[in-house]
């Protein structure tokens, strides 16, 4: 079964980085046809997709936050990481890691997700 | 960016009421349509994916439906247990995008 574990500073400062970790249990991260997930969810909001890191490497990012944000992941510690900079108190928000199975499996697996402010 | 639209976007019912959530999306996806409920404080379940296919260990009572640019989740005896948020998401392309989430709450 595999098991998603966010962790990281529940408070960051205007304009600094958001450093989040994925720890990833039950399974490679570095098997093929995964898309490891960030995703966020604001205060009462919807969900918003941040981007993923694919079994390849490749990245890809929501457009509204390209310029801020990288995804990547250290295969030897099975951890997934997510960086976002720059932030304001728009990026207060509950920060999820999943696991994308692909265009036709949906997203099954999700961390518990973990809560992020930013204030001064 | 694909937009997905879901209405309603809230919904009053009765535990054995049949309840049906609509998702457009505003271009053909295909049947690249995942359902997701959200209980509070918690992370989002995957029901449904490939726009009808359920997934293991969901009721089924649950159900989905269409392809192209219009679908639908359909709980056909509403469940204490089932009253929460209800999201779509399309997977046909990046970003990959939600609908803005219907709220099903007890009558």
């Amino acid at each position: 079964q595999v098991q998603l574990q966010e962790s990281g500073p529940g408070l960051v400062k205007p304009s600094q980085t958001l450093s989040l970790t994925c720890s990833v249990s039950g399974g490679s991260i570095s098997i093929g046809g995964y898309y490891w997930s960030w995703i966020r969810q604001h205060p009462g909001k919807g969900l918003e997709w941040i981007g993923y890191i694919s079994y390849s490497g490749s990245t890809y990012y929501s457009p509204s936050l390209k310029s801020r944000v990288a995804i990547s992941v250290d295969t030897s510690k099975n951890h997934l990481f997510l960086r976002l900079s720059s932030v304001t108190a728009a990026d207060t928000a509950v920060y999820y890691c999943a696991r994308d199975d692909g265009m036709v499996r949906g997203v099954k697996y999700w961390g518990q997700g973990t809560m992020v402010t930013v204030s001064s | 960016d694909i937009q997905m639209t879901q209405s309603p976007s809230s919904l009053s019912a009765s535990v054995g009421d049949r309840v049906t959530i609509t998702c457009r999306a505003s271009q053909s996806i295909s049947r690249y349509l995942n359902w997701y409920l959200q209980k509070p404080g918690k992370a989002p379940k995957l029901l449904i994916y490939f726009a009808s296919s359920l997934q293991s260990g969901v009721p089924s009572r649950f159900s989905g439906s269409g392809s192209g640019t219009d679908f639908t989740l359909t709980i056909s005896s509403l469940q204490p247990e089932d009253f929460a948020t209800y999201y779509c998401q399309q997977s046909y392309s990046t970003p990959r995008t939600f609908g803005q989430g219907t709220r099903l709450e007890i009558k």
